[in-house]
């Protein structure tokens, strides 16, 4: 298995609180993604990072901010929590060697209520 | 806009039966076209991708058929085993799996 964390694995929040999830890789990997997934939906793109503080919005990104300080570390931030944010968020790295494949995270599970 | 749409978005097959899961795309500069396969509570896995300059890619019971003029491709899963079920995510992208797009998903079941 590739070697991510995902931090919390499970959160509820109210609206309207600040939440920060937390993917960290073993991999050193350049490349990081953090992905939602709902019912409906599949998997959206919200930010990705192609470095240390190198990061770009993806498809869905209003409401979400990252930061990645360091390489193993890529964060997730909901300055302000919604109900429409509840949410299983994956974070994916990719390999150096440009193979193409994204190894995915186990999930953070959100719910705002 | 969502650049990759998958279909059907459920799909119940025989134990021993054929599961076909088809995709379409708009952006003929995408050129790799993965497919992820994801259990309950996990993340999503890679299966098998394939490339626009092959028709069709076979890994196991795996096969992924491409249609450049079409603009479409599938995922065939022949003898299809319970084991099986599962979320299973097309996928397209401009640069080999970076920023991948994907489809709405389709819940395969295989029944006994």
């Amino acid at each position: 298995d590739a070697g991510i964390t995902q931090s919390p694995r499970h959160k509820v929040t109210e609206t309207g609180t600040p939440v920060t999830l937390r993917c960290h890789q073993t991999e050193n990997h350049r490349y990081m993604y953090w992905y939602r997934q709902d019912p409906g939906h599949g998997l959206r793109l919200i930010h990705y990072s192609y470095g240390v503080k190198d990061t770009d919005k993806g498809e869905v990104s209003d409401g979400y901010s990252v930061s990645r300080s360091k390489t193993e570390d890529f964060l997730l931030t909901l300055e302000s929590a919604t109900s429409s944010q509840t949410s299983v968020y994956f974070c994916a790295i990719t390999p150096d060697s440009n193979t193409g494949e994204l190894f995915f995270g186990e999930g953070s599970r959100l719910t705002v209520l | 806009q969502q650049q990759v749409k998958q279909s059907p978005q459920s799909l119940i097959v025989q134990k021993g039966g054929i599961s076909i899961i088809n995709c379409a795309y708009e952006n003929t500069a995408f050129d790799y076209f993965p497919w992820y396969q994801q259990f309950p509570g996990k993340g999503p896995a890679l299966l098998i991708a394939i490339r626009p300059d092959v028709s069709e890619k076979k890994e196991g019971r795996f096969t992924i058929s491409f249609n450049k003029s079409a603009k479409q491709f599938s995922l065939h899963i022949m003898d299809s085993q319970p084991g099986d079920s599962a979320t299973y995510f097309c996928a397209a992208s401009l640069n080999s799996g970076y920023a991948l797009n994907f489809g709405k998903g389709t819940s395969l079941l295989v029944t006994p």
